[in-house]
């Protein structure tokens, strides 16, 4: 199977930028995806990116990936206290679009 | 934007009772739905793939009796807790697969559906 590991904890200040990491470890990870979950609700779709991309940008959101690697990343520029809240990083892998595997959260405090 | 709807939000229930959840897309049609379980501080984990018209497809180490899921229409999914006990107590988050123009293919969570069995 695949497996996704994100840092648990990222502390930056507001108006900083903040780049949160995951690796993966199966190169046929096909879509890329980064959700954004607050306390106590559902996982909210950030934005995702195909594996043929080396980056998207996306307002304030930007994703990189380095497929050689197996490395993605998220950063987001200018950031705010309401940007606080649990970042996971997710892979699809192309013969299972099903099946959507979750790195373990990275909890994201954004300081005043 | 996609929209998935779960309710209901919360629940509290006696041990040896039975509890159902239901799963909606509200926009757009899904032949695919998704159960997840979510513990405190921990990342989400598969239970089973919904498919509309046929039977579930249950993960390792899941009980299909025990959670019963049936995808009516293609905008509802239920997930039934059969006589829930306290270690089923946890958070319930439902996805909605949607293929999207180009082969972009993604899944829409719902907003999950907190259980807590005394």
């Amino acid at each position: 199977g695949e497996d996704v590991e994100q840092s648990l904890f990222l502390s930056v200040r507001e108006g900083d930028s903040s780049v949160i990491n995951c690796t993966y470890t199966d190169s046929s990870s096909t879509y890329l995806y980064w959700y954004k979950q607050e306390p106590g609700a559902g996982l909210q779709l950030l934005t995702y990116i195909f594996s043929n991309m080396d980056m998207k940008q996306d307002q304030r959101l930007t994703v990189l990936l380095n497929k050689k690697d197996k490395h993605l990343s998220l950063r987001i520029a200018d950031t705010q206290t309401g940007d606080s809240a649990i970042y996971f990083c997710a892979v699809s892998i192309l013969y299972n679009f099903n099946k959507f595997y979750f790195g373990s959260g990275t909890k994201l405090n954004v300081k005043p | 934007g996609a929209v998935v709807s779960q309710h209901p939000s919360r629940v509290i229930c006696k041990s040896g009772t039975s509890v159902k959840i239901e799963c909606r897309s509200l926009d757009f049609q899904a032949t695919t739905m998704f159960w997840y379980r979510q513990f405190p501080k921990q990342s989400l984990m598969l239970m089973a793939t919904s498919n509309e018209g046929s039977k579930a497809t249950y993960e390792q180490g899941v009980e299909k009796d025990k959670f019963l899921i049936n995808h009516a229409s293609l905008t509802l999914s239920t997930l039934t807790v059969t006589s829930a006990h306290p270690e089923d107590s946890s958070f319930y988050i439902c996805s909605a697969r949607r293929t999207s123009g180009g082969g972009s293919d993604t899944q829409y969570f719902g907003p999950g559906t907190r259980l807590t069995v005394l």
